[in-house]
């Protein structure tokens, strides 16, 4: 099977533009969850996708948004950039929507915001 | 407090040395989850225990539910192992959401 892709893999913005990312998970896997990473910090979650319905989300602003289509591929977006949204973007997918669930990571979008 | 804490933050070994990076929490758990990220940024789940102990190669796994306390140890350490480590738990009061500790770098030195 094919694992969890993500595009794109780079990408530099400038600070008020907007930006989606997409992510396409292993086959068979409904649940897609996303993540922000900064340098040096750990793994801050945005949201969590479960047969096209959000279900649990972080605490950040209204710039991030997501959705999830009905073949479990899930887009994010972010409006408004700022230059703290630079940052490693990661999407993870598993089976179901369980914490006993392994949740498989893409290779991540790296987003630069000038 | 977070209600998960890895330690050490940083740990640098010799090649060879055995290996112990800790995780405690302080709420209840259905599941805790290892994971390794390398240099490169890909995430990779190592195990997922709910109790008792685990073992893949030279990679053990450890939890204590009594004592809110996982460990993860390595053997003969190698510089491929060289990564960060991250703990992550399932809140026992939501059957989905992880809540995800800070990470542990490791560096081992040939």
């Amino acid at each position: 099977k094919a694992g969890v892709t993500q595009t794109p893999r780079y990408l530099i913005k400038t600070r008020g533009q907007q930006v989606t990312l997409s992510c396409s998970p292993i086959s068979g896997h409904r649940s897609v969850s996303w993540y922000q990473q900064t340098p040096g910090q750990g793994l801050q979650f945005l949201f969590e996708y479960f047969s096209e319905t959000q279900r649990n989300k972080g605490n950040f602003p209204g710039r991030f948004s997501g959705r999830q289509f009905s073949n479990s591929r899930s887009e994010m977006n972010v409006s408004t950039l700022e230059l703290g949204d630079s940052a490693l973007y990661l999407c993870a997918s598993s089976l179901v929507l369980s914490a006993q669930e392994t949740q498989y990571f893409g290779p991540g979008t790296r987003l630069l915001v000038l | 407090k977070n209600e998960v804490e890895q330690s050490p933050q940083n740990l640098t070994a010799q090649e060879g040395e055995f290996i112990t990076i800790n995780c405690s929490y302080s709420v209840g758990i259905s599941a805790l989850h290892w994971l390794q990220q390398h240099p490169g940024g890909g995430i990779v789940s190592l195990f997922m225990l709910s109790s008792g102990k685990k073992k893949h190669g030279r990679l053990i796994a450890t939890i204590n539910i009594q004592e809110k306390h996982s460990s993860l140890h390595i053997t003969a350490s190698h510089p491929r192992d060289s990564a960060v480590y991250i703990c992550a738990v399932g809140r026992m009061d939501s059957n989905y959401q992880l809540i995800w500790g800070a990470g542990t770098k490791l560096i081992i030195k040939p």
